[in-house]
């Protein structure tokens, strides 16, 4: 079993329609959680850090459900610029590396 | 703004060369990574530097080596280039902080021929 687990995709999905996806963590000491955005052929960029509490940042919503060792994006009001691949990333709790997910491909249409 | 700088954009190599992938960062990150990415495979962490000449190796070392003489820069050295690492490579930074976040330089799209 993969430490991250992320469903590939594509989601295909409407302009404006709301999406989630979730990816899955095998390592219950981890210790931290991100959400990074991918465009094709540049670099990934941190989108939002994710607190135990659960986070916002305008249409963006992540959480983390730790008892059932998930995090979760949802993204509202989805427009065409937030087609990306969108890649889930752990923090190891004992060394501080970086476990990434292999990304979820998001494609808005009109 | 942190700033994670890789040497080339694009480089093209000969199978046997040499190669050296340079990355910089200019914001006192104790760790950095070499990470190469191939469609479909994600990305997948070659070495690890947590210190200046520390290094721990990932999950696809064979074939690569690293150097950290500077806390700064952290270099990606091919022995002896082959096809099979025809890819991106991306480098990246972070704080030893377990909450923060990693940097990326923008990537070095390595073909060899």
């Amino acid at each position: 079993r993969k430490e991250v687990e992320q469903d590939p995709g594509p989601f295909n999905v409407p302009e404006g329609a709301t999406v989630a996806f979730n990816c899955t963590y095998s390592n219950s000491a981890s210790q931290s959680f991100f959400w990074y955005r991918q465009d094709c052929r540049k670099e990934p960029k941190l989108l939002m850090s994710v607190y135990s509490s659960g986070n916002e940042d305008g249409r963006f919503t992540a959480q983390l459900n730790r008892a059932s060792q998930y995090i979760s994006l949802l993204i509202r009001d989805s427009k065409l610029s937030d087609s990306a691949t969108y890649l889930c990333v752990v923090k190891a709790a004992s060394n501080y590396q970086l476990i990434w997910g292999a990304g979820t491909k998001l494609i808005i249409k009109p | 703004d942190v700033k994670v700088t890789q040497s080339s954009r694009y480089l093209v190599k000969r199978t046997g060369e040499k190669v050296f992938l340079e990355c910089v960062q200019d914001m006192d990150h104790e760790n950095m990574f070499w990470y190469r990415q191939d469609p479909g495979l994600g990305l997948r962490l070659i070495y690890f530097s947590y210190d200046v000449k520390m290094k721990e190796k990932g999950d696809i070392p064979e074939g690569y080596s690293v150097s950290r003489e500077k806390k700064e820069r952290f270099s990606l050295i091919l022995e002896s280039a082959s096809t099979n690492q025809t890819s991106m490579y991306l480098c990246a930074s972070s704080l030893v902080d377990p909450y923060t976040e990693a940097f990326f330089g923008q990537g070095t799209r390595l073909t060899v021929v």
